[in-house]
């Protein structure tokens, strides 16, 4: 069971706006803006798509955007393409002796 | 060009270790903090040790504490895993990756992994 609770699958369309949930607690989503965002496709290691909740690394397109509310983190992805096709895993930092805290995972799937 | 080679990787039977490398290179090796994260095949990422920027200051997950120890030659840009009494449920692909700055901030650079398989 995961630090970090996300939905096992989303789905969407080309076009369209997926939006991807991550809760916490206070202890780290809550407490802190060290939230991140990983893409992971088949195979390959996650690769950084938003850190410090909203920040979007060079090189990010700018249809990934992040957000916080509470203890719930959100990534929204717009403008869906095929080659967005993947695992999104969220992080966090927490004050607790874990130190950093991952969601299971989230399988989009652009339809 | 931030890059994280791991090498060490292996079949090892319960019981056995391994010690795990990681070749940095790209940037400022000594002024950043590193993890080694895991992921068991068809699992999720899970955290595995962490390791300040001098190394003084070590962190470690509660599922591997007291049978992993993580290190780091500043000389070398080289991160190390040192795995001892290993499990079956320590199979995984292990990633070294890379912090922004202090072990609280997530990774921002992964390599691309090496597998560990514990089995008889």
């Amino acid at each position: 069971q995961s630090a970090l609770t996300q939905p096992a699958s989303v789905s969407g369309s080309p076009g369209q706006s997926i939006t991807i949930s991550c809760t916490g607690t206070s202890s780290d989503i809550g407490g802190y803006n060290y939230v991140s965002w990983y893409q992971q496709h088949p195979g390959k290691a996650p690769k950084l798509m938003i850190y410090d909740v909203s920040n979007r690394p060079s090189g990010v397109s700018n249809r990934f955007s992040g957000s916080k509310s509470g203890n719930t983190a959100s990534l929204t992805i717009s403008g869906l393409q095929a080659e967005d096709e993947a695992d999104y895993y969220c992080s966090s930092y927490t004050s607790t002796n874990t130190l950093v805290v991952f969601g299971g995972g989230t399988k989009l799937t652009v339809l | 060009e931030v890059q994280l080679l791991e090498s060490g990787g292996g079949l090892v039977q319960p019981g056995g270790s391994l010690r795990l490398s990681c070749a940095a290179s790209g940037f400022s090796f000594s002024s950043c903090a590193m993890k080694w994260v895991r992921q068991a095949p068809g699992k999720g990422l899970e955290w595995v040790s962490a390791i300040s920027a001098s190394g003084g200051s070590t962190f470690y997950a509660d599922s591997v504490k007291g049978r992993f120890t993580i290190s780091r030659d500043n000389s070398k840009n080289t991160l190390y895993l040192q795995m001892n009494s290993l499990r079956a449920e320590d199979t995984a692909v292990y990633y070294c990756a890379k912090d922004p700055t202090t072990v609280i901030t997530p990774p921002d650079y992964w390599g691309q992994g090496t597998l560990v398989t514990v089995s008889s």
